[in-house]
């Protein structure tokens, strides 16, 4: 059964710093992984999708890169600003079981203080 | 164009009772997941369609729980004889394609808040 962790369940960091958030999973045999950010009693907003096929992907200040092999995935915010303050959640699509459902990790909350 | 729509945006119940929860995917989409997600937790997959018929319904938890799509867009999903345990956000979302294909992506509802009393 596939389990995604993320690493750390909470950050704090002043605004304009550099942060990196972790992803592992178990399992390798994945279509793709996505990053979500999630503010509080929102539903999801997809942030980036990296195909298995593919080691990174960037949007703006944001920059995601994936190792299959080794079941791992950071999520790389330039130039923090407060209103990137939300919980961000990564998402892995598995090959097995028809490929459809996406199973998720727990979340990192970020708060980016002034 | 408009995304995925859930209704209602919050629902209180009273344990026992029956509840629908509403989602309208963002049109021409034709896969539909359902996700349940606790508090403090990520969403967790309860079902998946493709057109009206649930290819995948391995995530829902018992036999309260049931979901439709008859006309292949609008989904309900039915929960019988609620309990406290299924008070959660009920996170809809669609995809333009089937599962297999690699760049499916799914666009996520903003979710219903059941609250079972």
């Amino acid at each position: 059964k596939q389990e995604v962790t993320q690493i750390p369940a909470a950050l704090s960091v002043p605004e304009g710093e550099n942060l990196v958030l972790n992803c592992s999973f178990t399992d390798s045999a994945i279509y793709n992984l996505q990053w979500f950010r999630q503010d509080p009693g929102k539903g999801l907003t997809s942030l980036l999708l990296i195909q298995s096929s593919q080691r990174e992907q960037t949007s703006g200040r944001l920059n995601a890169s994936l190792d299959k092999s080794s079941g791992r995935s950071t999520l790389y915010i330039a130039a923090s600003q407060p209103g990137d303050s939300a919980t961000y959640l990564c998402a892995v699509r598995e090959l097995t079981g028809g490929g459809n459902k996406l199973t998720f990790g727990t979340g990192t909350q970020l708060k980016v203080e002034l | 164009g408009a995304g995925v729509s859930q209704t209602p945006s919050n629902k209180v119940t009273e344990k026992g009772k029956y509840v629908e929860l509403r989602c309208d995917p963002i049109s021409g989409h034709t896969a539909l997941y359902w996700y349940r997600q606790s508090l403090g937790q990520g969403p967790e997959f309860l079902i998946y369609f493709q057109g009206t018929g649930a290819a995948d319904d391995s995530g829902l938890p018992n036999d309260r729980f049931f979901a439709v799509r008859p006309e292949g867009s609008v989904s309900t999903l039915k929960i019988q004889r609620t309990e406290r345990g299924d008070s959660a956000v009920y996170l809809c979302a669609s995809s333009l394609m089937g599962p297999w294909t690699e760049y499916n992506e799914q666009f996520f509802g903003p979710g219903t808040r059941l609250t079972v009393l």
